[in-house]
């Protein structure tokens, strides 16, 4: 299957101070990757759908200002918190998908931040 | 807007007992697909449904998906402590080129030796 790498694992900030998560797919080119937010123990909230060389595509009620996404290439996606407070603090993960025109989307590991 | 309606959200069970986690949705997906999730890790897809009325076996888990593809299930025979984890359905909404998933609320299911 395909594999999507997403860095760093798990990352502590400080109130105020930005983030940036990285999400690539290693062996396909993702011409779609999306962003979701989990809180304990609840599934996966989409938070936007990008895709490579344009604007991503927002959730209602997620503040486009505020998490900051990026697809600049075909294997790299980023998501920068910004201004990061407490109650920013989740498991963010990301997925791709584009293998063989296929619609399949492959998951990334997740990243734990935690904002004190 | 697409909901998909997951149930039971939480369940806990002997070792070696049967269960069903079932996904309903008003909407037609053209595919379902169900996950399972360990604690600070991805989702890892267990199955894609895509023909109505069509059952697929993994082992002891065997997957379902409705005649009209609006909703699912997933049945687990015999459940084992390493079953244990977090349950997800998502489909894939009909007129979706992109890939999407929608994501059913979660199964948290534990399963006790």
């Amino acid at each position: 299957g395909a594999v999507v790498s997403q860095h760093p694992s798990r990352v502590i900030c400080k109130s105020g101070t930005s983030v940036k998560i990285e999400c690539r797919s290693l062996d396909f080119q993702a011409t779609t990757m999306f962003w979701y937010r989990q809180f304990p123990k609840q599934s996966l909230m989409l938070m936007a759908t990008s895709n490579e060389g344009s604007k991503a595509t927002y959730e209602q009620g997620v503040e486009k200002d505020k998490f900051l996404i990026n697809h600049a290439s075909l294997t790299l996606s980023t998501l920068t918190v910004t201004s990061a407070h407490p109650e920013d603090s989740s498991f963010y993960i990301c997925s791709a998908s584009g293998v063989r025109g296929s619609t399949e989307a492959f998951f990334g590991q997740g990243t734990r931040l935690t904002v004190v | 807007t697409q909901l998909l309606e997951q149930s039971p959200q939480f369940l806990s069970i002997q070792e070696g007992e049967n269960l069903t986690v079932y996904c309903n949705s008003s909407s037609v997906f053209s595919s379902l697909q169900w996950y399972r999730q360990e604690p600070g890790e991805g989702p890892v897809l267990l199955v894609t449904v895509v023909t109505g009325g069509e059952v697929k076996k993994l082992k002891r888990l065997t997957f379902q998906f409705g005649d009209a593809r609006k909703d699912s299930s997933l049945h687990i025979t015999a459940a084992q402590p390493g079953d244990t984890g977090l349950y997800l359905c998502a489909g894939l909404w009909s007129s979706s080129n992109t890939g999407k998933l929608i994501f059913g609320q979660g199964t948290t299911l534990q399963v006790k030796p």
